[in-house]
């Protein structure tokens, strides 16, 4: 069974600074992995997803993360953060096969002016 | 509609009550997902529809909840006789295709007092 660590419960970073937020995962073959974010109140968006190819990839929002297998990681990054970034982030992973996606225990961001 | 649609948005009850909770997917949307999001934790899943077949119950924590999704399309999450540990946020997802990104509503917040 698939498995996603979010090793970080909160992040602080000041507005106009770069973001990396982390996500492990535990699969055996090529996962399938995607970034949500929850704002306050509010169901989960779709920032990005990876299914195979180019490694790097863009989402939304001005956000991207990228795959490496050898480190089973899928990092989330933003350049510059905005305050209106702040909120939970949540890492996920699908399987071949395996229909229903497993989460992490999310990241909450909080952005300082 | 264009997304997934939860109702009630939000839910207080009386601890041994019975509660329903709705979730409309996306018109065409053959997989559903009920995934439950406790305070400071991730998402845990609690059951699966694909199309016409037997629902995959696996996540279910206890005997007091269910689930039903009738015509393939509108599913009702039940928990009889609610206890306090069941006040939560209820998440409604929906896709299309296999290991593609769910879609989520807005959630129910439910509070047992």
């Amino acid at each position: 069974a698939q498995s996603v660590t979010q090793p970080d419960i909160h992040i602080t970073v000041s507005e106009g600074a770069s973001l990396e937020l982390r996500c492990n995962y535990s699969y055996g073959a090529t996962p399938y992995l995607f970034w949500y974010v929850q704002s306050p109140g509010q169901g989960l968006q779709l920032l990005l997803k990876y299914f195979s190819g180019d490694t790097l990839v863009q989402g939304i929002k001005g956000f991207e993360a990228e795959f490496k297998r050898s480190q089973s990681s899928f990092n989330l990054r933003k350049p510059s953060v905005h305050w209106s970034d702040a909120a939970e982030y949540f890492c996920a992973v699908g399987a071949e096969g395996s229909y229903i996606p497993t989460f992490g225990r999310g990241t909450s961001l909080i952005v300082h002016p | 509609g264009a997304g997934v649609s939860q109702s009630p948005s939000n839910k207080v009850t009386e601890k041994g009550k019975d509660v329903e909770l709705r979730c409309d997917p996306i018109s065409g949307h053959t997989a559903l997902y009920w995934y439950r999001q406790s305070l400071g934790q991730g998402l845990e899943f609690l059951i699966y529809f694909q199309g016409n077949s037997a629902p995959d119950k696996s996540g279910l924590p206890s005997d007091r909840f269910s689930a039903e999704r009738t015509g393939g399309s509108v599913s009702t999450l039940t928990i009889q006789r609610t206890q306090q540990e069941d006040s939560a946020v209820y998440l409604c997802a929906s896709n299309d295709r296999l290991n593609t990104e769910a879609f989520f509503g807005q959630g129910t917040r439910l509070t047992v007092v």
